[in-house]
């Protein structure tokens, strides 16, 4: 079944404990992004990729990092969470850019 | 600054009714606009837009691109409660190539 899985969906963690949210695709997708949910802000892109080892900044990349060593995994990175990085978040991929994506199913992230 | 705006941000009908909501964006360099609707999980791909005057149509919805005046309408017809959703505009373009700016939603509500 063609899908983006994000690993985990559910954390809780405490502020400065570095972790990371997986995301993986196994439709051979050259484009993967990284989005965070708030209510009354919609879904803001952190960061994407247009291609393996090819990354770029979104419109709110500060606390996080990400890589593309290969192409079906783009891990998100923070390194010192804090609590205004509680928040949902989306992996997502498409073939190219800028056609339609199909996002993950989403993790649930809170920093206290 | 790339920006999307969508209107009316809620909005509550009952079965049947007509609905249209509106998408009106700033951005530079576009490259298409995306339709998303989310339900209480991940967003799923609606319609991708890329030229003007040319109506994108799927059952009871459909959505069209005005690009001299910088919006894009989807229209549903014939309401039903599974469409209570959030609506997401997308736009592909902007400052980086591979950036994508989304509008804060239209929250659907259908009443039998």
């Amino acid at each position: 079944e063609a899908q983006v899985t994000q690993n985990p969906r559910y954390l809780i963690t405490v502020t400065g404990k570095k972790l990371t949210v997986t995301c993986s695709q196994n439709m051979n997708h050259e484009y993967m992004s990284w989005y965070r949910q708030d209510p009354g802000l919609g879904l803001r892109q952190i960061y994407y990729s247009m291609n393996v080892e090819v990354t770029d900044k979104g419109d709110v990349p500060e606390g996080y990092k990400v890589s593309r060593k290969e192409k079906r995994n783009f891990p998100l990175i923070l390194e010192s969470p804090s609590p205004n990085q509680t928040s949902l978040y989306f992996c997502a991929s498409s073939p190219l850019y800028p056609y339609e994506q199909y996002f993950g199913p989403g993790t649930r992230l809170t920093v206290t | 600054e790339d920006k999307v705006v969508q209107s009316p941000l809620s909005l509550v009908v009952h079965e049947g009714d007509t609905v249209t909501l509106n998408c009106s964006y700033e951005v530079t360099n576009f490259r298409s606009l995306l339709w998303y609707k989310q339900e209480k999980k991940a967003p799923t791909f609606l319609f991708m837009l890329t030229s003007s005057g040319i109506e994108k149509k799927s059952g009871r919805l459909s959505s069209i691109l005005d690009k001299k005046e910088l919006f894009s309408i989807l229209n549903i017809t014939a309401t039903q409660t599974g469409d209570s959703a959030v609506y997401l505009c997308a736009l592909a373009g902007g400052t980086s190539y591979g950036k994508l700016t989304f509008g804060q939603g239209t929250i659907l509500t259908v009443h039998p």
